[in-house]
């Protein structure tokens, strides 16, 4: 079993829509939980921390559920500029400053 | 600032033949990372280094692959002797020490390899 794992779409969404969609990790004693966004052909950036309490930012939603071992991510309003490969990223207390990071959920939003 | 720097963007090279990756961090970054990135595998960490010095390559792959930093500006990732299998996109990673289990890594454009 993969330490995280997520679904790799493409999730087809329509512009101004709503799409969601989940992350799951092995490891229970993960600590910190991040969302990466990348592009086609290009390195990924750093869209969000995850929060225990869950956090929000401008359209972007993202929730931890320690208990089933899942983070998500929600995408209200959605736009074209959305198109894109989410990565869900996890670093395990005894990682050190190790990542792992999921394959990868492609979204492709459409007018 | 000028972001994380990698060269070359492109190489094309035969099985075989050596090949080096160069990275140069951003300045002030005391954490460096390499990775690569396949469709089948995702995106793994080969090794990365903390004030110049290799904290872990349990990533790396095989004896074929070395990386060295020797200065606080500059890492190279080598391959030798180079296999079709190595073909994929290395990315470079940089980060400044962070609190409270919080970290952002920058990512370099990646240099994307194929070995024929």
């Amino acid at each position: 079993r993969k330490e995280v794992e997520q679904d790799p779409g493409p999730f087809n969404v329509p512009e101004g829509a709503t799409v969601a969609f989940n992350c799951t990790y092995s490891n229970s004693a993960s600590q910190s939980f991040f969302w990466y966004r990348q592009d086609c052909r290009k390195e990924p950036k750093l869209l969000m921390s995850v929060y225990s309490s869950g956090n929000e930012d401008g359209r972007f939603t993202a929730q931890l559920n320690r208990a089933s071992q899942y983070i998500s991510l929600l995408i209200r309003d959605s736009k074209l500029s959305d198109s894109a490969t989410y990565l869900c990223v996890v670093r395990g207390w005894a990682a050190g400053n190790k990542l792992t990071f999921g394959g990868g959920t492609r979204v492709l939003v459409k007018p | 600032d000028a972001g994380v720097i990698q060269s070359p963007r492109h190489e094309v090279t035969e099985m075989g033949q050596e090949v080096t990756l160069r990275c140069k961090p951003i300045s002030g970054h005391d954490y460096l990372f390499w990775y690569r990135q396949t469709m089948m595998r995702g995106l793994e960490l080969l090794i990365y280094f903390n004030n110049n010095v290799p904290i872990d390559d349990s990533g790396m792959p095989e004896d074929r692959f070395s990386a060295k930093m020797p200065n606080a500006s500059f890492s190279t990732l080598k391959i030798q002797p180079s296999e079709p299998r190595d073909s994929a996109v290395y990315f470079c990673a940089s980060r400044t020490r962070a609190g409270g289990g919080q970290e952002t890594q920058y990512f370099g454009p990646g240099t994307r390899l194929l070995v024929l």
